[in-house]
Parts: C-alpha cells; sequence; structure tokens
C-alpha cells in the first residue's frame, strides 16, 4: 500500500519562531488534506490542498502533486499551536475515497 | 463544523464482550468513516461508507463490522473485543472531499 511519511516525526520551538514539515506520499493520491490534532485530541481540517499554495493566516501549505510531497508553514508559532500534524492523502475505494494518513508531526511550542 | 457526535466518549470492556461505537451525524454527508488512532500508526482507516447500506472495509477492518441504515447514523461493532482493539476510535464524514471529525472514544479492552 502507499506509505505516508511526515518528519520530522517531532519539533520543539520557542514561540515566534517558524517551522516547516514535510509529508511525502510513495505513490499518488488524491485530496491531500492538513489537519492539527490539539492536546485534547480534536482532530481539525487545516487545509484541503490536491496542488498548489493555500494560506490562513499564520498558516500556508503547499502541494506539487507531480513529486509526491506537501509542505506545511507554520509561522510565527503560538503556544497554541502545539499538537499533532497530520497529513492525509486518498486512493479511490468502493463508491467514494480512501483516505492515508501520516503518522505525523508532534509540535510543542514553549512560551 | 460538522455536527458530528460519538457516543460512547469513553467505555471500559472486558475481552469477548461484544462493543457498539455510534457516530451521529447531523449535517447530511453521504461519507462517513471509521478510524482507529494508536501510537507511532497515525489514524487508519477500519470501515467507511459511501451511502445508507453501502460499507466496505479498510486496510485494518478484522473483527470490527459496520452498519448503516440511515444517512445520519454509522455503528462500529467489535463482535468479541479483544486487548488488540484497546484504542481511540474516530468518526468522520467527508463533504466536497474534506474530512471532518468527531471528538473520539477512548475505548479500553480489559
Amino acid at each position: 500500500g502507499i506509505q505516508v511519511e511526515q518528519s520530522p516525526p517531532d519539533l520543539i520551538l520557542q514561540e515566534g519562531a517558524n517551522s516547516t514539515l514535510r509529508c511525502n506520499f510513495s505513490d499518488s493520491v488524491n485530496n491531500l488534506q492538513w489537519f492539527h490534532q490539539n492536546p485534547w485530541g480534536q482532530l481539525i481540517n487545516l487545509f484541503y490542498i490536491p496542488s498548489g499554495t493555500k494560506q490562513n493566516g499564520r498558516l500556508s501549505a503547499t502541494t506539487v502533486a507531480t513529486e509526491r510531497y506537501s509542505l506545511l508553514y507554520i509561522s510565527s508559532s503560538q503556544t497554541t499551536d502545539s499538537g499533532v500534524y497530520f497529513c492525509a492523502g486518498a486512493r479511490r475505494g468502493s463508491g467514494t475515497y480512501k483516505y492515508i494518513f501520516g503518522t505525523g508531526t508532534r509540535l510543542k511550542v514553549l512560551a | 463544523d460538522a455536527g458530528i457526535t460519538q457516543s460512547p466518549r469513553h467505555k471500559v470492556t472486558e475481552t469477548g464482550t461484544p462493543v457498539t461505537l455510534r457516530c451521529h451525524q447531523t449535517e447530511n454527508h453521504r461519507y462517513m468513516y471509521w478510524y482507529r488512532q494508536d501510537p507511532g500508526h497515525g489514524l487508519r482507516l477500519i470501515h467507511y461508507s459511501y451511502g445508507v447500506k453501502d460499507t466496505d472495509k479498510g486496510e485494518v477492518s478484522d473483527g470490527y463490522s459496520v452498519s448503516r441504515s440511515k444517512t445520519e447514523d454509522f455503528l462500529l461493532t467489535l463482535e468479541s473485543a479483544t486487548s488488540s482493539q484497546t484504542s481511540v476510535y474516530f468518526c468522520a464524514t467527508s463533504s466536497q472531499n474534506i474530512q471532518y471529525f468527531g471528538a473520539g472514544t477512548r475505548l479500553s479492552v480489559l
């Protein structure tokens, strides 16, 4: 099956620092998305980004579908950015898409 | 946020007992999913549904069954729980290719 590699696995930042998270896929996927899981376990969709670049406040994401990778940029990090960041891509299944998740990047932002 | 409610939120059960987890959504989304989350594995797809009574297996479906008799409800059943099924279970819906997650159910099988 498709392998999804996220790097780095762990990241500690001082508040205000910038960071780049990476997601590599072993094969082509559809519907690439980034999620944030907060310390209470809630998963929030950050970006739906099958290709190109999007920005939302201090966060932006870029997907290069032809090279099978995506990047998530966090600028001016805040303690509320702490948590685990997951990327996910989809392959066609019966009737809809099936999603494959990476193992995540655990981010801790220190005040 | 899509209105997705998982119940129960926490459950402790014994090996060999049947367990049913419920996912209820109020958004009328056609597609629904069950995942499990374990340390070191991220989220792994158990089963999914592409319509009422239409379901299929994901990558870790052994020991699990699902049912969807109404658009709003997607049930996950562990016929005979095992300790390896101790995990956090997430339900998700999908609309316009974007996934929305419930708050999760923490299941412990002793």
